[in-house]
């Protein structure tokens, strides 16, 4: 099966500009998550899906941000208008429906959309 | 809130021979899973085990093992008879029971030389 895909593989935009990010999920996978690499620093979550519906966007870390997942299927990340600090490396990830905290249940990521603001 | 700790930046290992990468963890919850995955110069982020904090034996993976010291908080991954592919970075991570989240540590880069 196809894993999980990103696009674009890589961005660099001047500040205040804006960027979308798009992430293709394993078909059939009810869970999408968005995470992100600043810096060097830890990967941290951003947000979590159940289909269309939000179901954690407490790591989401200003309203500059919005993701969307239209239809259950594939996600966007809107930057708007991005800083400097934005830049990092984005990560998708999807698992499937239920399972939660059970082992069975891993996220699959993709490769991520790396983000340079200039 | 849960928070991972990898003290190894990077490491080098010579073909071959076995390497283990530290991970320790700070949590409050009782139940838990434990993950490691792997992440090449492709830039995609590998699944190779994980570990759960009632698991009674260390999780293992082929060539991956899990040393998992649960009253120490630690959950080390072995890599045995390294080779030239695995040269990649390694993320530990964590997630409670009942949560979606992944908490991740800052990674540790191996290289492994022929």
């Amino acid at each position: 099966e196809a894993g999980v895909t990103q696009f674009p593989s890589h961005s660099v935009i001047e500040k205040g500009q804006t960027v979308t990010l798009r992430c293709d999920p394993i078909s059939g996978h009810d869970n999408l998550y968005w995470y992100r690499r600043v810096m060097g620093k830890e990967i941290k979550f951003l947000l979590h899906f159940v289909k269309e519906s939000k179901q954690d966007e407490s790591g989401m870390p200003n309203n500059r941000f919005l993701a969307e997942r239209t239809g259950g299927t594939y996600s966007t990340l809107k930057v708007q208008p991005a800083e400097l600090e934005d830049s990092g490396v984005y990560f998708c990830a999807s698992s499937p429906r239920g399972g939660g905290y059970s082992g069975a249940n891993v996220l699959t990521f993709g490769a991520g959309s790396r983000l340079t603001v200039l | 809130a849960q928070k991972i700790t990898q003290t190894q930046p990077g490491m080098f290992v010579q073909e071959k021979e076995a390497v283990t990468l530290d991970c320790t963890y700070d949590t409050s919850d009782q139940s838990y899973g434990l993950f490691w995955y792997k992440q090449p110069s492709s830039g995609e982020m590998i699944f190779l085990i994980y570990q759960g904090s009632y698991d009674e034996q260390n999780a293992t993976e082929g060539r991956y093992s899990l040393n998992f010291q649960k009253a120490r908080k630690s959950a080390n991954l072995v890599i045995s008879a390294s080779q030239l592919g695995d040269s990649a970075m390694y993320f530990c991570a964590m997630r409670a029971r009942g949560d979606y989240k992944l908490s991740f540590g800052a990674g540790t880069t191996v290289t492994v030389r022929a």
